[in-house]
């Protein structure tokens, strides 16, 4: 069975420092991953997504990176980190169609300090 | 664009029924989708409809979709404590990858 795994669960960084995310996919091969976030506990907004290995597409322009160097694993980046990049981090995957949808990691909650 | 409209909040009674409601304004969605989302965890599928039935039921779950009005919503029948969570409605376009397109959510309370 397929599972997908997000770490670290919670992280508080200070203001400046550097970033990184990782999240895998286990049980699927070429999946369709993304990285989400949520500002205090409502909608998502997303911010990346991958439909192949070296393949990234970023929907939002911000000091937020992302890059996939392996087929099943995502990972989110940021050299300096802002205030304004406290939030809920949420890794997803799903089958190249998307029937039946996406199935999400448990999330990282981030506060910059 | 692609836009995916729902309230932001409802509270029910326990035991009664809830009704979660969605618009969409992309008429060439093909899949629409309820998620559930319990505090500071990640988003569950609840369930799924293709754009071309009217109605899927699943246990307590009831699911109607009205193409015409582009309009989506989630029945709980007997609604618990433990719905209350938030409910996200989403939709895709299954031509190319495009990304799925989220509501902002319903925040559902339930009173004991």
């Amino acid at each position: 069975s397929q599972t997908i795994h997000q770490w670290p669960a919670t992280l508080v960084q200070p203001v400046g420092s550097p970033l990184s995310l990782e999240c895998t996919v286990e049980g699927t091969s070429n999946p369709n991953l993304y990285w989400y976030r949520q500002a205090a506990g409502r909608g998502l907004q997303l911010l990346f997504y991958s439909v192949g290995i070296g393949q990234i597409s970023s929907e939002v322009p911000q000091n937020l990176s992302a890059s996939r160097p392996q087929d099943r694993q995502f990972i989110l980046s940021s050299k300096k980190l802002l205030l304004s990049d406290s939030g809920f981090y949420l890794c997803a995957w799903s089958e190249g169609d998307r029937t039946y949808g996406y199935t999400f990691g448990s999330g990282t909650r981030l506060t910059v300090v | 664009g692609e836009d995916v409209e729902q309230s932001l909040f409802l509270s029910v009674r326990e035991g009664d029924s809830s009704v979660i409601n969605c618009t969409y304004t992309d008429s060439s969605s093909t899949y629409l989708y309820w998620y559930k989302q319990e505090p500071g965890a990640g988003l569950q599928l609840l369930t799924y409809i293709f754009s071309n039935m009217d109605m899927k039921q699943d246990q307590r779950l009831t699911v109607l979709l009205n193409k015409k009005d582009k309009h989506l919503s989630l029945r709980i029948a007997d609604t618990q404590t433990g719905d209350s969570a938030i409910y996200f409605c989403a939709e895709t376009f299954l031509a190319g990858n495009t990304p799925l397109v989220f509501g902002k959510g319903t925040r559902l309370s339930v009173i004991a």
